[in-house]
């Protein structure tokens, strides 16, 4: 299958800092990339989807000026917390799918966030 | 209430049982999708199925759709520990971009 990478995969910062979060397609393009955040014991929870070279698309109750998605190319994808406080600390997760695969979405490994 | 209501929501069995996981809705989907999710990881996809009473085999995992297409179910035969870990089911909005997760069912198989 296809390879979605995320980097960092484990990040710890200050309150009031913030954190770039990147999302990669390894081995094909991405035309869809979305973010997901997962609390400790449940599911995935959309935040908002991104296509590339438009502005992304944010689920409801979703502050887009605090979680700053830029899509820039095909297989580049990065979710910005900013002014990160300690409710940000959760396990955020990307995904990517090729315009050739109309069911199926590829996910990262994850990025944990714990801001202190 | 959510799009996708899994069942039971955990699920602690000796290695070698038997299992069956389920998704249920009220609304109809073209398509359906499960995952396996480890700790620490991201989602790996199992299996898409896609036509009404569809049955799959993945090893001993047997994924079946609904003949209405508002359901599936996983069954896991002789369940071992490397079997742990979190189920989700996951169907496309009707727009047929994004993905919407049930909420998923932790399963932990003790040797």
């Amino acid at each position: 299958g296809a390879v979605v990478s995320q980097h960092p995969s484990r990040v710890i910062c200050k309150s009031g800092t913030s954190v770039k979060i990147e999302c990669r397609s390894l081995d094909f393009q991405a035309t869809t990339m979305f973010w997901y955040r997962q609390f400790p014991k449940k599911s995935l929870m959309l935040m908002a989807t991104s296509n590339e070279g438009s502005k992304a698309t944010y689920e409801q109750g979703v502050e887009k000026d605090k979680f700053l998605i830029n899509h820039a190319s095909l297989t580049l994808s990065t979710l910005t917390v900013t002014s990160a406080h300690p409710e940000d600390s959760s396990f955020y997760i990307c995904s990517a799918r090729g315009a050739g695969s109309p069911y199926e979405q590829y996910f990262g490994p994850g990025t944990r966030l714990t801001v202190t | 209430t959510q799009l996708l209501e899994q069942s039971p929501q955990f699920l602690s069995i000796q290695e070698g049982e038997n299992l069956t996981v389920y998704c249920n809705s009220s609304s109809v989907f073209s398509s359906l999708q499960w995952y396996r999710q480890e700790p620490g990881e991201g989602p790996v996809l199992l299996v898409t199925v896609v036509t009404g009473g569809e049955v799959k085999k993945l090893k001993r995992l047997t994924f079946q759709f609904g003949d209405a297409r508002k359901d599936s179910s996983l069954h896991i035969t002789a369940a071992q520990p490397g079997d742990t870990g979190l189920y989700l089911c996951a169907v496309e909005s009707n727009a047929g971009n994004m993905l919407t997760f049930g909420g998923g069912t932790r399963l932990m198989v003790k040797p």
